[in-house]
């Protein structure tokens, strides 16, 4: 399996713009996760998706971020218009089944920088 | 709520020395406890992780014991390498349910030869 899989590794864009990161989830795994990773927060959690519904979108942090998963193989998170504090890596991971005792399968992530 | 507390870095050691990395948590009920390791420019992958009080997960010669009465999860390894260089993360998810993530902050490990 090629795991997840997300794109692009690294995005550099200037305040204002649209930014679309993407993200291939494992084959049969029907959790996915986003994650932005910062030296001051850590991992944070965006949101998490459960058979391609949003279940929990509490740690989208505002309106500007949006996220997106059409089908079992495939999710965007948006973020529109850009700020240079959105500078991040984001991640994204998935999981079988959801439960409580499975290990979450991260993806190599995207480091976006918004001048 | 759910909380993850672990010692921060970094952490240095010279190759064969003895590491632990202390993490501590808060939750409801029995989580399960999970340790990740993250290598420069990759995503975190699973190290080690444990489901019930007094299970030992173990991987690579990394250690680490649930611990229900300290509520601790501490990360042990007897003699590191210059390989095991890297940030470690200890986390919950809670029992039963969504299984929402809770990461610590993370501590970076460098081994010098």
């Amino acid at each position: 399996d090629a795991g997840v899989i997300q794109s692009p590794r690294h995005e550099v864009t200037e305040m204002g713009q649209e930014v679309t990161l993407r993200c291939k989830p494992i084959s049969g795994h029907n959790s996915l996760f986003w994650y932005r990773q910062t030296m001051m927060r850590g991992l944070e959690l965006l949101i998490y998706f459960n058979n391609n519904v949003p279940i929990d979108d509490s740690g989208m942090p505002e309106d500007r971020f949006s996220a997106k998963m059409p089908n079992a193989s495939f999710s965007t998170l948006k973020i529109q218009p850009s700020e240079p504090r959105d500078s991040a890596v984001y991640f994204c991971a998935s999981s079988p089944a959801g439960q409580g005792t499975e290990k979450l399968f991260f993806g190599s992530g995207t480091q976006l920088s918004v001048l | 709520g759910n909380s993850v507390t672990q010692m921060e870095g970094p952490v240095t050691l010279s190759e064969e020395a003895f590491l632990t990395i202390n993490c501590t948590y808060t939750a409801t009920g029995y989580p399960s406890l999970f340790w990740y390791v993250q290598y420069p420019g990759e995503g975190l992958q699973l190290l080690l992780k444990a489901t019930k009080a007094d299970d030992k997960g173990s991987n690579k010669g990394f250690e680490a014991t649930y611990r229900k009465e300290t509520t601790s999860f501490h990360l042990e390894k007897g003699s590191v390498q210059v390989s095991d260089s890297a940030v470690y993360f200890c986390a919950l998810t809670p029992s039963g349910g969504y299984q929402k993530v809770t990461f610590g902050i993370g501590t970076k490990l460098q081994v010098i030869p």
